[in-house]
């Protein structure tokens, strides 16, 4: 059974880091592409970083490119992603994703979700 | 980037009655289109991948058409689980993937 259980999330203030995990369990982690995808208090889905299944690529959004970097540790079925820099427009739930495949593009399990809050 | 508007922004409908949802992209994206349910405080679930394909265990009231710009998701009889906001998401072009805004189905 796909299990992926997010953590990490906490209110922090403009300008500070945070590290999201997502640890993964119930399939084979280092053959799928893994995703983060946000969801702003209200609003509706969009799309962060993505990770290949051999770490050979990773994507990011325009709007946190050079600010967020999505890392794996398939010794440890986690995903992770790096936040820095962070400003309000960061506040969202966060959610982790598997690919259906090494990188396709349909998320098939997603995790609840991680709440990051950045207020001063 | 390919932008995604779905309508209608909500839907209300009473159970049994069929629901159709549209979601049209910026430019065409082939059949790489895929539908979520996502329910009050849940996750998003996987319904419907490359236009028509349902996903695992996803009951067959569910049903996916559409290529090019234009797509649609149908369901048939609507049961009241299904009373939640769906998106819809391309992957024909990405980066970046996008979702459309969604389309809330609520009660009548």
């Amino acid at each position: 059974q796909v299990h992926l259980v997010e953590s990490g999330g906490g209110v922090v203030q403009p300008g500070t880091s945070l590290r999201l995990s997502c640890a993964a369990s119930g399939f084979s982690f280092s053959t799928y592409g893994m995703h983060w995808v946000r969801q702003a208090p209200g609003k509706g889905l969009e799309w962060v970083a993505s990770f290949w299944f051999d770490r050979s690529n990773e994507h990011y959004a325009d709007s946190v490119k050079g600010r967020f970097t999505i890392s794996r540790d398939n010794s440890k079925n986690t995903l992770y992603l790096q936040m820095s820099s962070l400003k309000a427009e960061d506040t969202a739930l966060y959610f982790c994703a598997r690919d259906t495949g090494g990188i396709i593009g349909n998320l098939d399990y997603w995790g609840q979700g991680t709440l990051v809050t950045v207020s001063s | 980037e390919i932008v995604l508007t779905q309508s209608p922004a909500t839907l209300s409908l009473s159970p049994g009655e069929r629901a159709t949802l549209s979601c049209r992209a910026s430019q065409s994206i082939s059949f790489y289109l895929a539908w979520y349910q996502q329910k009050p405080g849940q996750a998003p679930r996987l319904l419907i991948y490359d236009a028509s394909n349902r996903a695992t265990g996803i009951p067959d009231r569910f049903s996916g058409s559409g290529s090019g710009t234009d797509f649609t998701l149908t369901i048939s009889s609507l049961e009241p689980e299904d009373f939640a906001v769906y998106y819809c998401q391309q992957r024909r072009a990405w980066p970046p993937l996008t979702f459309g805004g969604g389309t809330k189905v609520e009660i009548k």
